[in-house]
Order: C-alpha cells, then sequence, then structure tokens
C-alpha cells in the first residue's frame, strides 16, 4: 500500500515569507496533483505534474517534482493571508480510476 | 456544465443509528464517483468508488456501505454508526482523466 506523508504537517508564518512543503511517496508517483482545501469545503486542484523534474509556476507557487518521481515540493513567494488553508499531495491511480491523498500540510499565514 | 450536490451539510447523529448521505452529479453521464472521509485537519482517505451503476469497490473495511442505484447517485450508508464514524466525508466525481470535482462535504458527528 502506498504511503504518501507530507511535511511538516503544520506550519504559520508571517506575511511577505517564503516557505516549502514537501511530499514523499513510498512508491513512485503514477501522477502527482497538489490540492488546496480551505475550512469546510472540498479540495480544489491546483497542478497536476507528471514527468521527473517538472517544474510548474502558478503565480506565486512553484511546483516541482523529483527527478525519480517519489517526491514533490511546493514554494510559495512571499506568501499572503489568502494562502492559508490545508495542502494536499496525490497520487492519480489512472488504471484504477482513483487518487490517494497525503496527510496534508495545514498552513496559516499571519498578517 | 456539471455540478455535484451532497447533502445534508451538517448531521449530528446518536450511536447506533442508521446513516444515509448522498451525493448527485450533473451535467455528465457514466462518471468515476468517490466517497472520501477527512479527520480533523488531515489528508482524505478514500472509503468508496464506482465506475458504473452498482459497481462499488471498497478501499477500506469498516462500518459503512456504498450504493450507486443510478448513474449519477452515490449513497454512503451505515447500519448503526460509530463515534469513531465522525468526521468529514467528501464526494467527488471524475470523468476519463479529468481532474476530480470535490462537492461541498458532509460535516458528521456521531454523539
Amino acid at each position: 500500500t502506498q504511503l504518501l506523508e507530507q511535511s511538516p504537517q503544520f506550519l504559520s508564518i508571517q506575511e511577505g515569507e517564503n516557505l516549502t512543503v514537501y511530499c514523499n511517496s513510498s512508491s513512485v508517483f503514477s501522477s502527482l496533483q497538489w490540492y488546496r482545501q480551505e475550512p469546510g469545503e472540498g479540495p480544489v486542484l491546483l497542478v497536476t505534474v507528471v514527468t521527473g523534474g517538472e517544474v510548474k509556476k502558478l503565480k506565486r507557487l512553484t511546483f516541482q517534482f523529483g527527478d525519480a518521481r517519489k517526491d514533490s515540493s511546493l514554494h510559495i513567494t512571499a506568501a499572503q493571508p489568502g494562502d492559508t488553508g490545508l495542502y494536499l499531495c496525490a497520487d492519480v491511480y489512472s488504471s484504477a480510476s482513483k487518487i490517494i491523498f497525503g496527510s496534508g500540510t495545514r498552513l496559516s499565514i499571519r498578517p | 456544465s456539471q455540478t455535484i450536490h451532497q447533502w445534508p451539510a451538517t448531521l449530528v447523529q446518536p450511536v447506533g443509528s442508521p446513516l444515509s448521505l448522498e451525493c448527485t452529479v450533473e451535467g455528465t453521464s457514466n462518471p468515476n464517483l468517490y466517497w472520501y472521509r477527512q479527520a480533523a485537519g488531515r489528508g482524505l482517505q478514500l472509503l468508496f468508488y464506482s465506475i458504473g451503476i452498482d459497481q462499488i469497490s471498497s478501499e477500506v473495511p469498516q462500518n459503512l456501505s456504498a450504493s450507486r442505484p443510478q448513474d449519477r447517485q452515490f449513497i454512503l450508508s451505515s447500519k448503526k454508526l460509530l463515534l469513531s464514524d465522525s468526521g468529514f466525508y467528501l464526494c467527488a466525481w471524475s470523468v476519463d482523466v479529468r481532474p476530480y470535482t470535490f462537492g461541498s462535504g458532509t460535516r458528521l458527528t456521531v454523539v
């Protein structure tokens, strides 16, 4: 059974600071996705990465997929209070039509 | 456009009572449907997924069951709730390789 571990579990930083959160898998990802979830709502997809070494940018967010496709990082530049939320990585099993989620990183940005 | 409806939004049930949560999708045909459970501030655990009517796959043995009586309807049930069934339940759908779309969730508290 694949295990997706995210670190840190909790992170609280000041507005304007930079941060990086990590996702590590016990096995090679089929296809990796990052989601953000706000309290009381469902997760919203941020990005999908497929190729080892791939880097994608979404405004102030930079997503990096490890060369071996077993780890990923999400870097946020100049964090803003609107970035607050639970960040989830996930592996997409297209053959089995299901997604397995990581444990999540809860991010809090202080004004 | 496609929409997903999940209800109720919140539910407080006594231990030993039955449960029925409903999820419906509009605007698409033959979607893959999913039930996830989320503990407070943590990642999502896949409970059930379905690729067609009456085709249900269970990921975790437990006190819950799922049914898909119609193409766009997915129901999560329990005959007798346990305290450990408390959590945030999310329904999601996808078609082919499109990203998941999540419902707004049901907050279940078993007392």
